[in-house]
């Protein structure tokens, strides 16, 4: 049983036209993710949530932005997508627990910008 | 200098060879230490966290050097099935819950 989906795995969209990428979790875990992930590169972290806390990297667009309006749906919102900003885009979460934290993915949004 | 780093490979294995990665990490301060899998064009999934002590899950091994800011990953006896790219993941900064990925290394494992 999947514990994190996202939607949809895979969404063409034209240069400038926004879009907008899904997940939910089951886990009921307090942290959520948004990773990108380009062809042969390290998934690089654009934010993340603790609880409602945000969390921006600095070095992540403007162009990019998040909702996340209760524990189990995370959304990514990309305003004006770029030739550049086509990626596999990784929702994860998260929990404090004993121990060390790990990440759950989901399958991944793959992201086509035409 | 990157947070985490990674010799990306490929590393060309023979089935039943046994096969070393390191990665590396910049700060000395970081906390939590794992490896992950990841098939192609499929999610990240983790193979293994790793310890203060080093731990063994059957046939792979993970070593943690604080001293050298290195972590290792130690597959023996390789399968086809273990062919994959695997990534590095370190959290850096206690009490926070951000994860840092490597670039990831190749490995082929050849019949």
């Amino acid at each position: 049983d999947a514990m994190v989906i996202q939607n949809p795995r895979y969404q063409v969209t034209q240069f400038g036209k926004p879009v907008t990428l899904s997940c939910s979790q089951t886990l009921n875990h307090n942290v959520m993710y948004w990773y990108q992930q380009k062809s042969s590169q390290a998934p690089k972290l654009l934010f993340h949530y603790y609880d409602k806390d945000f969390n921006n990297e600095a070095d992540t667009p403007d162009n990019f932005q998040s909702r996340r309006p209760n524990t189990s749906f995370c959304f990514l919102d990309i305003r004006s997508p770029g030739l550049g900003d086509a990626a596999m885009y990784l929702c994860a979460t998260s929990t404090r627990a004993s121990g060390a934290n790990v990440l759950t993915f989901g399958a991944g949004s793959r992201l086509t910008v035409l | 200098r990157k947070e985490v780093e990674q010799d990306p490979g490929p590393f060309n294995v023979p089935e039943g060879a046994t096969v070393a990665f390191n990665c590396t990490y910049s700060n000395s301060a970081s906390q939590s230490f794992f490896w992950y899998r990841q098939d192609c064009r499929k999610e990240p999934k983790l193979l293994m966290s790793v310890y203060s002590s080093g731990n063994e899950d059957g046939r792979f091994t993970a070593q943690l050097n604080r001293a050298s800011q290195y972590i290792s990953l130690l597959i023996r006896d390789s399968k086809l099935s273990d062919s994959a790219t695997y990534l590095c993941v370190v959290n850096p900064v206690k009490g926070t819950y951000k994860y840092i990925f490597g670039t990831g290394t190749r490995l082929k494992v050849l019949a």
